[in-house]
Parts: C-alpha cells; structure tokens; sequence
C-alpha cells in the first residue's frame, strides 16, 4: 500500500524553537507539497517541490522553509515557532504533469505553539 | 487555477443518494474536475475526476454538463461513513511544476442514522 507518511500526529512547542515536520513517501513522486489546514481557511499551499533540491514558494510561505535533500522526503521547517503557527500541517506527493487525482496526502501533525 | 463555488454543509439519512453540486463558471478547456474526501484528522482521500459527460467508479459518480461550469458529485446509499468534507477542484492536468492543488472550503456533509 503506498502512502505518505508523516512523522507526527501530534506535536507541542515553545514559541520561539526551530520546528522539522518531516514527510516521507514511497511512490517515487518527484512533486512534494506542504499544506496547512485551519478551520474556515480550508487548505492553503505553503511550499512545494518538484525535483530534488528544487522548492517553490506557495500562498503561505512566510515564516517557513523546506528542505528536499532526496527524492522520498521534504522536511517543513519552522524557523522560529509562533502561536500562530499552530494548525494541522498536510504533505502530499503526486506524479508530475499527472491528473489531479495523483495527489496523495500523509495523516497529518498537528502542532501547538505555546 | 478556476474557483469553485459548493455549499458549505449538507445534511442526509442512511441510504439517501446525496448530490453535491460544485459551479466553476471560469473552467479552462485543459481543466479536469477532482473531487476529494476528508475526513477529521486525515489528509484529503481522491474520489473521482472527469473531464466531461459522466464518471462512474465504486465510490461516486460525476456529472459534468455540456458546458463544463458545474459539476455534480452523486453518492449513493451514503452510511455514517460517508460523513466528512467533500473538496471540488478544478485544475490543468497538464500543468508542472507541482500541480498545484488549491482547495475551497469543501462541503460538509453529515449522514444521519
């Protein structure tokens, strides 16, 4: 069974720390993505990569990096934690030029900031 | 990437076919039509996508008029199960560089025993 994983359901922070939110996947997908989901926003595109080393800022960027070293993951990287950073954060993966339908999502982590 | 328009919640009973209807007036001709399911605490889950006519598989059917500017998820017989976020996306399939999703707010539906 592919899948995304992610490496936390469940996280807890202090303003202020640097945050890793990692993503694996084993589909062999070249595009990567990062997505925060909070209540009556839906879902908005923080940064996405379509290769290797290569990142693409989203809507959302700030406050945010990434990190793609190999092909299977891409690591969210919260420089220095706010309280306003607290959301679930999504990872999905897809083939490139595939039909939408090529987006697989990982659980979820959900982080608090406090 | 076409903006979609969906009611914000719906309400049904076990064994009710449910219809959920998405209007995406600016569709692009290279534009197929996706539909996701969410449920809490998990990721979107892809259920259909179409590009015109109808669309059959084990879980939904989609309905897609002549002029592509809205499209119909039909769920039959939903059960308790089937309550969760439903997303309608429009998008170029053709397009790289990440084929970007952008998601709207979805519907929600709740299925009733």
């Amino acid at each position: 069974d592919v899948k995304v994983t992610q490496s936390s359901r469940y996280l807890v922070k202090r303003t202020g720390e640097k945050v890793f939110l990692e993503c694996v996947q084993d589909m062999d997908h070249e595009n990567m993505f990062w997505y925060r989901q909070d209540p009556g926003l839906g879902l908005r595109l923080i940064y996405f990569s379509y290769d290797v080393k290569m990142k693409e800022k989203g809507d959302i960027p700030e406050g945010y990096s990434v990190s793609r070293e190999k092909k299977e993951r891409f690591s969210l990287i919260l420089e220095s934690a706010s309280t306003n950073q607290t959301s679930m954060y999504l990872c999905a993966s897809s083939l490139p030029g595939q039909n939408n339908y090529g987006y697989t999502f990982g659980s979820g982590t959900r982080l608090t900031v406090v | 990437l076409a903006k979609t328009t969906q009611p914000i919640s719906m309400d049904s009973y076990e064994g009710q076919e449910v219809n959920i209807t998405c209007s995406h007036n600016n569709i692009a001709t290279n534009d197929y039509i996706t539909w996701y399911q969410q449920f809490p605490s998990q990721g979107p889950r892809f259920i259909i996508q179409g590009y015109k006519t109808k669309v059959t598989n084990e879980v939904a059917s989609l309905f897609i008029p002549a002029d592509r500017k809205s499209s119909t998820l039909s769920l039959p017989r939903v059960s308790l199960s089937d309550t969760a976020v439903y997303y309608c996306l429009v998008g170029d399939s053709r397009a790289n560089a990440g084929n970007m999703l952008t998601f709207g707010g979805g519907t929600r539906l709740m299925v009733k025993p």
